[in-house]
């Protein structure tokens, strides 16, 4: 079954830091892009951050560019979001979603994998 | 930054038609994918490419893209079909995926 199962979430103060984890499983991990995307309370789906399949030229949401760092390691099947300098606007569910078809995430073919997302809450 | 505008609800009677528009200025030339998502569960790609539909996706959810304008059709609404519905592009200029502000469907 192919499956995307994220960890990590949790509550935090305001300037702290988490780190996101997403298990994929089911596919050929490292040739598919893989994105990160949040839906924060009362609010719409919102791109966070995007990873190649050789991790080159991550994309990054203005609203997190520079705080938030995308990576991946194919040999375990796994994407991290590193989330620094956390804001309370940060909280939001997030998810972990697939490419359809590519590996390059600027040349998105929609996501067709969502893992079921982790809550983030930043409040002191 | 690239906004995709999308109208905040749409109602829609069962049986009938529905259709939620996606729009801006340079849309034309970019593809758009449509997401369908009901409350606590995740998204669910029902368009990719402007007009195709996944396997699994029923024929009565349709796309198309005229001009600057990308519309999701969903022919004989049925009860199931309640969500918030959102599109999506990659934006070259700003280098960012964008998601459209999103569509509350509801079913009379």
């Amino acid at each position: 079954e192919v499956q995307l199962v994220e960890s990590g979430g949790g509550l935090v103060q305001p300037g702290g830091s988490l780190r996101l984890s997403c298990v994929a499983t089911g596919f050929t991990f490292d040739e598919y892009a893989i994105h990160w995307v949040r839906l924060a309370p009362g609010k719409g789906l919102e791109w966070v951050a995007g990873v190649s399949e050789n991790s080159g030229s991550p994309g990054y949401a203005d609203s997190v560019k520079g705080r938030f760092t995308i990576s991946r390691d194919n040999a375990k099947n796994s994407v991290f979001l590193q989330m620094d300098s956390l804001r309370v606007e940060d909280t939001a569910l997030y998810y972990c979603t697939k490419d359809a078809y590519s590996s390059r995430w600027y040349t998105l073919t929609g996501m067709d994998v969502w893992g079921q997302g982790t809550m983030v809450t930043v409040s002191s | 930054s690239y906004v995709l505008t999308q109208p905040p609800s749409v109602s829609v009677a069962p049986g009938k038609a529905a259709s939620i528009t996606c729009g801006e200025n340079n849309l034309g030339g970019k593809s758009v994918h449509w997401y369908q998502q009901k409350p606590g569960q995740a998204p669910l790609l029902v368009i990719y490419y402007d007009t195709d539909r996944p396997s699994g996706i029923p024929e009565r959810f349709s796309g198309s893209s005229s001009g600057n304008t990308a519309t999701l059709t969903i022919s004989r609404v049925e009860a199931g079909d309640e969500a918030d519905y959102y599109c999506q592009v990659w934006d070259s200029s700003s280098d960012q995926v964008v998601f459209g502000g999103g569509t509350k469907l509801t079913v009379l």
